[in-house]
This record gives structure tokens, sequence and C-alpha cells, in this order.
């Protein structure tokens, strides 16, 4: 089954426009992670908050956790026509097993 | 550094025939994963191994698929027979750090396996 479910499921921008996708979760987390999959690159890590933190930044992604609503925000700021890719949360829990949610497809207009 | 290597990366097979992934992970990754992507789907984990013990294959169908990680390295998926829904793309991963560290090190994964079953 999956943790997370991502909102929306598809979204559409223009470039330089930010982007925001939502993830809701489950179960209890000792992390959550938000990858990117293209069909260049394939699935690649791109940044990771704890389950004491509430915000982290890294270059243009911003994420935010709420675990008492059990929700992460992820947010692209200035979005490149390189950024379109499907986006997923992936929350770890018990015994480091890591459950991806259905993923956010993201396309940027140049 | 080389990345997490898959082989073949397509194969079409016809339903009840028999298929074999292969994968080597990132040279001194102790942690092993395989998942299992159906198309508009997110992955879903198949099975977990340290070094050469399985840590998690609740969600491995055990009829039909089996895995192995022989010697702590390589590793190969199994698929005897396969079903029409097994069709998929399947993604090894592997991670640095043991499944008692504090979690923190990121999976890396390989490009994947696309199965297309008949």
């Amino acid at each position: 089954s999956q943790q997370g479910e991502e909102d929306p499921q598809a979204l559409s921008i223009q470039e330089g426009e930010n982007a925001t996708m939502n993830c809701s979760y489950k179960t209890s987390i000792n992390n959550l992670q938000w990858y990117r999959q293209n069909s260049g690159r394939g699935l690649v890590h791109l940044i990771l908050i704890r389950s004491n933190e509430r915000e982290k930044h890294s270059g243009r992604l911003r994420v935010t956790l709420d675990t008492s609503k059990k929700s992460s925000s992820l947010l692209i700021t200035a979005s490149r026509a390189a950024d379109t890719a499907s986006y997923f949360c992936a929350g770890r829990g018990g015994y480091q097993k890591v459950t991806f949610g259905t993923g956010t497809k993201l396309q940027v207009i140049p | 550094e080389a990345g997490v290597a898959q082989s073949p990366r397509y194969k079409i097979i016809e339903k009840r025939q028999s298929v074999a992934f292969w994968c080597n992970p990132i040279s001194g990754h102790a942690t092993l994963y395989w998942y299992q992507q159906i198309l508009g789907q997110g992955p879903k984990l198949l099975i977990q191994f340290q070094n050469n013990g399985v840590v998690d294959d609740s969600q491995l169908p055990k009829d039909r698929f089996s895995a192995e990680r022989l010697k702590g390295v390589d590793s190969t998926l199994k698929i005897q027979p396969a079903k029409l829904e097994d069709s998929a793309v399947y993604l090894c991963a592997s991670r640095l750090r043991s499944f008692r560290g504090d979690g923190t090190y990121e999976q890396y994964f390989g490009p994947g396996t696309r199965l297309t079953v008949t």
C-alpha cells in the first residue's frame, strides 16, 4: 500500500513561477524524503527532512513538515523547464522501511 | 563514482514465462532494495536486504517472486511464472548506512528494468 498521497496529481505552470506540491502520509515516520523522477535521470533524491524538523531548504527547494497533520509540502521556486518531472514523497518508518506516495506530475512550460 | 547498475533495461515476455533481473549496487552499500513501479504509481517496496540477509519482504508475492543477494553484493530478482499484472518497471536501489543507523543516508536508484508481460 502507498504511504503517501501527493496533491495535486498533476500541475502545469509557466517557467519562472513557483510550484507547490503537498504530501499526506498515514503512519508515523522518522523522516520524509522527496524524490524526482524523469525519463532522463530516473529516480533521484532531492531532500530529506527529519521528524523533529519543521522546514528545510536546499537551493530552490523548500520543504515543510507538519507531523501533527501528517503532511509535508515541497516548494520549487523560480521553476525551470528542466524541473518537469514527477515528484514523490517517501516516508521512512520503522526498520528503515521507505514507502512512496503516488506522485505529482509537474509540467513547466517554457 | 559508478551508480547502481541494472540489466536488462527492457524485457518482453509472455505470461507464464520466467524472467530474472540483475542489480549491482554502489560499492560499499550494505542495504539493497527492489521496488516495483506500475505506470502512474509510486514505487512499491518488494524486498530489502541488509548485506545478504532479508530485512523486509512483506510485500513480495512469494508464490511467484524470489530474490537473493549472495555474498551481500549483487542481487537478482526472479518472477516465475509471470502474470500480466507484473508489467512494470523494476527498480533497484542501494543505500550506504546500515538499517540500525539514523536513517539519514539517501537511496540511490538504478535506471530500472521495464518489463512487459503479454
